[in-house]
């Protein structure tokens, strides 16, 4: 069974502008997680999704938002780039509901100059 | 508000050499406790995971122990291979299941030196 894939894995993006990140889960994982990777901070809880609904988010501002489609797949966005958004984005897909049994991808590495 | 402190930060060790890593943590109630192993520019991948009830849990060389009554974990690596070097990340699980509801701790890095 492939892994839980991620793309791009690199990106370089300037303030102000905005980015789409994309994880596909293994197949047949229904809920994806995404976090925010930061030295300072660790992993931070972006959002979780499960069958195309949002289940819950982080503590982060209007600018991340996210989405999951009918095969699972989901893509997170950020709007108006800051400098302190660079970071690795990590998505995590899970068999079902609960995340007892997480997956990780290998990230997206996100520089923000 | 649920922590979990990991120590030491970093670690330098010789090949071939045991270590063990620590794992304190305040979430309650409390799910299980998983141990991470994440590589440079890479996703963590799960070496063990507990439940409150099990004191111990073993995949390959390495070891984790948990006493729920100190809320304390443990992680031994056992002959150290120069592949060991990584971020070991400790996360407590409160018993949702929501992702949100996981408690990361900012991980021990640790390198092995031949």
């Amino acid at each position: 069974k492939a892994g839980v894939t991620q793309t791009p894995r690199y990106l370089i993006k300037t303030r102000g502008q905005q980015v789409t990140l994309s994880c596909s889960p293994i197949s047949g994982h229904r809920s994806v997680s995404w976090y925010q990777q930061t030295p300072g901070q660790g992993l931070q809880f972006l959002f979780e999704y499960f069958s195309e609904t949002q289940r819950n988010k982080g503590n982060f501002p209007g600018r991340f938002s996210g989405r999951q489609f009918s095969n699972s797949r989901s893509e997170m966005n950020v709007s108006t780039l800051e400098l302190g958004d660079s970071a690795l984005y990590l998505c995590a897909s899970s068999p079902g509901r609960e995340s007892y049994e997480q997956y990780f991808g290998p990230g997206t590495r996100l520089t923000v100059t | 508000k649920n922590q979990v402190e990991q120590s030491p930060q970093s670690l330098i060790i010789l090949e071939g050499k045991n270590c063990t890593l620590q794992c304190n943590y305040t979430v309650s109630p409390f799910s299980n406790l998983r141990w991470y192993k994440q590589d440079t520019g890479r996703g963590p991948v799960s070496l063990t995971i507990m439940t409150f009830s099990e004191n111990t849990k073993s995949n390959g060389r390495y070891t984790a122990t948990l006493d729920a009554d100190t809320k304390q974990s443990s992680l031994h690596i056992t002959a150290s291979q120069l592949s060991d070097s990584a971020s070991y990340i400790c996360v407590v699980s409160a018993p949702s299941g929501s992702a949100r509801q996981l408690t990361f701790g900012s991980g021990t890095q640790l390198t092995v030196l031949p």
